[in-house]
């Protein structure tokens, strides 16, 4: 079975700043995608980054970028250039290929500080 | 583009009443729409999945029978707490997957109070 693991439960980033979110993961399985969700105070899920295991490439949207690490089952988020409106529960999430579930981490709570 | 609408985003009902839950894709048609319940500071748990036109699969320890799924169309999944009762209590939130993508599309959520 799939699992998924965010080690820290909460973190705080200065604005401007740089922070990285940790998230590991657990599959037998060879395809797969993994996923960043965030989570503001209005609750809304909102997609952040995907990327697919068998490209090589990390994935980049903007400021967010993943450090993905496929031998380690590592998949951090790095969020530079941090802004206010960044504050949110960040979820990562694993899919497997054929299945239609996701596996959410317990998420991690981002603070911004001024 | 991936737009999911969900209806109502804030609905208090009496003790023993029904409530129906709507969760729309806007912009995509969804084969395959996710019904999750939230409680507060926790992950997003996994209640069923649907399908257009076949019966909802549940997850372990979902009763089926409070928790009625009818995904009539590629665009509409519908929600309903039969006979809601306070423990029911808690964020409901549906996503949506175009088909083959993979990615689920996260609506508004729903949240439910049942006095």
């Amino acid at each position: 079975a799939q699992t998924v693991t965010q080690s820290q439960p909460e973190m705080s980033v200065q604005e401007a700043e740089t922070v990285t979110l940790s998230c590991t993961y657990d599959t037998s399985e060879s395809d797969y995608y993994l996923f960043w969700y965030k989570q503001p105070p209005s609750r809304q899920m909102i997609l952040v980054i995907r990327q697919e295991a068998y490209k090589q490439q990390n994935a980049t949207e903007n400021r967010f970028s993943v450090n993905f690490q496929k031998a380690a089952k590592s998949f951090s988020l790095k969020i530079s250039d941090s802004q206010l409106g960044d504050a949110a529960m960040y979820f990562c999430a694993s899919l497997q290929g054929g299945s239609e579930k996701l596996v959410f981490g317990k998420g991690t709570k981002l603070t911004v500080n001024p | 583009g991936a737009v999911v609408s969900q209806h109502p985003s804030w609905v208090i009902c009496k003790s023993g009443t029904s409530v129906k839950i709507e969760c729309r894709s806007l912009d995509f048609q969804a084969t395959t729409m996710f019904w999750y319940r939230q409680f507060p500071k926790q992950s997003l748990m996994l209640m069923a999945t649907s399908n257009e036109g076949s019966k909802a699969t549940y997850e372990q320890g979902v009763e089926k029978d409070k928790f009625l799924i009818n995904h009539a169309s590629l665009t509409l999944s519908t929600l309903t707490v039969t006979s809601a009762h306070p423990e029911d209590s808690s964020f409901y939130i549906c996503s949506a997957s175009p088909y083959r993508e993979g990615t689920q599309y996260f609506g508004p959520g729903t949240r439910l109070t049942v006095l």
